[in-house]
């Protein structure tokens, strides 16, 4: 089964909204981290949050960790049509520097 | 300039061939992998490698077997291709460390074994 598991698994809002993605992980990480996966492309990072932070922002990302609850949140503020897309986490836990991917959150941004 | 790259993009091929994808990072890194997505989306590590060792998802097929003639790359055979086969991978690299940082990914191969 997936290490991380992304909620929802899929989302459509309009541009301008802000849109929020949820990544619940099983067992204890080093860090967490967020890719983006345009259509038909390979993936590009992010953000990174290691296991001692609980939030984190680049632009208009902003990611929070609660590692009591296993969980992380994408949040894109002031969302737009270039940003549609797909959503991953990703875990580090294991040994040779794996990552392991959750399922995905399809964006639509919908001008 | 490209920092990983991979070919072939598209592999048609038929069940049984051998075929090969191949993947260079011109970013110094140490740790190069491959991953698999099917048709779903999911993203499943199959391999890690750096100049030391060579981790391997135990549930990747032996028919799968990474070759790398230098630090740069990182090549992946198949043998006797499945229909199962089909899915598209990507190749990955990054400065190596036990702290699992940032990987940049390839464009993927797409593989259809008919």
């Amino acid at each position: 089964s997936q290490q991380g598991e992304e909620d929802p698994q899929a989302l459509s809002i309009q541009e301008g909204e802000n849109a929020t993605m949820n990544c619940s992980y099983k067992t204890s990480i080093n860090n967490l981290q967020w890719y983006r996966q345009n259509s038909g492309r390979g993936l590009v990072h992010l953000i990174l949050i290691r296991s001692n932070e609980r939030e984190k922002h680049s632009g208009r990302l902003r990611v929070t960790l609660d590692t009591s609850k296993k969980s992380s949140s994408l949040l894109i503020t002031a969302s737009r049509a270039a940003d549609t897309a797909s959503y991953f986490c990703a875990t580090g836990y294991n040994a040779g520097n794996m990552l392991t991917f959750g399922g995905g959150t399809r964006l639509m941004v919908k001008p | 300039d490209t920092a990983v790259s991979q070919t072939p993009k598209y592999l048609v091929t038929q069940m049984g061939n051998d075929k090969s994808i191949k993947c260079e990072q011109n970013l110094g890194h140490d740790t190069m992998y491959w991953y698999k997505q099917d048709s779903k989306k999911f993203l499943k590590i199959m391999f890690s490698y750096n100049n030391k060792e060579l981790i391997i998802n135990e549930t990747v097929p032996n028919r799968f077997s990474p070759k790398s003639p230098d630090k740069a790359h990182l090549n992946l055979h198949i043998n006797s291709l499945e229909l199962g086969d089909s899915a598209v991978y990507f190749c990955a690299s990054s400065s190596g460390g036990a702290m699992q940082e940032t990987q940049y990914f390839g464009p993927g191969t797409r593989l259809l074994v008919l």
